[in-house]
C-alpha cells in the first residue's frame, strides 16, 4: 500500500494564478483531510470529507475549495493563489466514524511558494 | 470549544535521560487524545492515543503517555531518549463539533536530544 500520496511535492506560484493539489489514498477510508502548516501556528485544518459525498469547511477554509472526486481522491484548489497562501499542505485519511478508528494517517505534503 | 496546548515551544534534552513533552487539555465531555511525530520534511505519523482506560498509554518506538483528569493534562514521556527521537511533537484531541470527525492540534513541541 502506498498510504496518502499527495501530488506535487513542491509547487512555486505566482499571485493570482491557481492550481489544483491532489491527494489519494489506497486504504479504503472513508474520511479525508486537507491541513496547512506554518511556523508557530501548528496543523490547522482546512476543509474535510468525513465521507464520500460530503465536504465541510475547516478552521481556515477562505481561499480554497475542495472536492472529493471519488472515495480514494480529495483535491484542494487555489483560484487565486496569494502570498499568505505560502505553506506546507498536508492530506490525511482516516478509516471512519467510531471511536476505534480516530487516527489520521498523513501524507508527505506538498510546499507551496506563492511570490 | 475543545483545545490542546503544548507550553514549551522547544525541549531538550540529552541522548539516555528521560524526556517529557507536555500537553494539557480543555474539552466539555470526555476528552480523546492524541500524540503524533514530524520527522524533517515529512507527514505527522501516529504515536499514540488515549480514548478510554489505563491512564497510561503505550505507543510506538518506546513512547508513551500520562493521562490525568484533575489536572487535564496528557504529557508524553520516554525512559530514554534517542538522538533519533529528535523531531516535532505534535498533542491533538478529538472534536466534538465535527460529529467527531476531525482533531484539533496543539502548535507543537520541537524535541532536540543531544548526544
Amino acid at each position: 500500500n502506498a498510504g496518502v500520496t499527495q501530488t506535487p511535492k513542491f509547487q512555486v506560484l505566482k499571485t493570482g494564478q491557481s492550481m489544483t493539489l491532489q491527494c489519494a489514498q489506497d486504504m479504503n477510508h472513508n474520511s479525508m483531510y486537507w491541513y496547512r502548516q506554518d511556523p508557530g501556528m501548528g496543523l490547522r485544518l482546512i476543509y474535510y470529507s468525513a465521507s464520500e459525498g460530503t465536504t465541510d469547511k475547516g478552521e481556515v477554509p477562505n481561499g480554497y475549495n475542495v472536492s472529493r472526486l471519488n472515495k480514494r481522491e480529495f483535491s484542494l484548489r487555489l483560484e487565486s493563489a496569494a502570498p499568505s497562501q505560502t505553506s506546507v499542505y498536508f492530506c490525511a485519511s482516516r478509516p471512519g466514524q467510531g471511536l476505534q478508528y480516530n487516527e489520521q494517517f498523513f501524507g508527505p505534503g506538498t510546499r507551496l511558494t506563492v511570490l | 470549544a475543545q483545545s490542546v496546548a503544548q507550553p514549551e515551544d522547544q525541549v531538550n534534552v540529552a541522548e539516555g535521560n528521560p524526556l517529557t513533552v507536555k500537553c494539557t487539555y480543555s474539552v466539555s465531555g470526555n476528552p480523546y487524545l492524541f500524540w503524533y511525530v514530524q520527522y524533517p520534511n515529512r507527514g505527522l505519523q501516529f504515536l499514540l492515543k488515549y480514548i478510554t482506560g489505563d491512564n497510561l498509554v503505550k505507543g510506538s518506538y518506546g513512547f508513551e503517555a500520562e493521562f490525568n483528569k484533575s489536572q487535564t493534562s496528557f504529557h508524553l514521556k520516554k525512559p530514554s531518549a534517542l538522538v533519533s527521537d529528535s523531531a516535532l511533537y505534535f498533542c491533538a484531541v478529538r472534536d466534538s463539533g465535527s460529529g467527531y470527525s476531525t482533531l484539533t492540534f496543539g502548535k507543537g513541541t520541537m524535541l532536540l536530544v543531544s548526544p
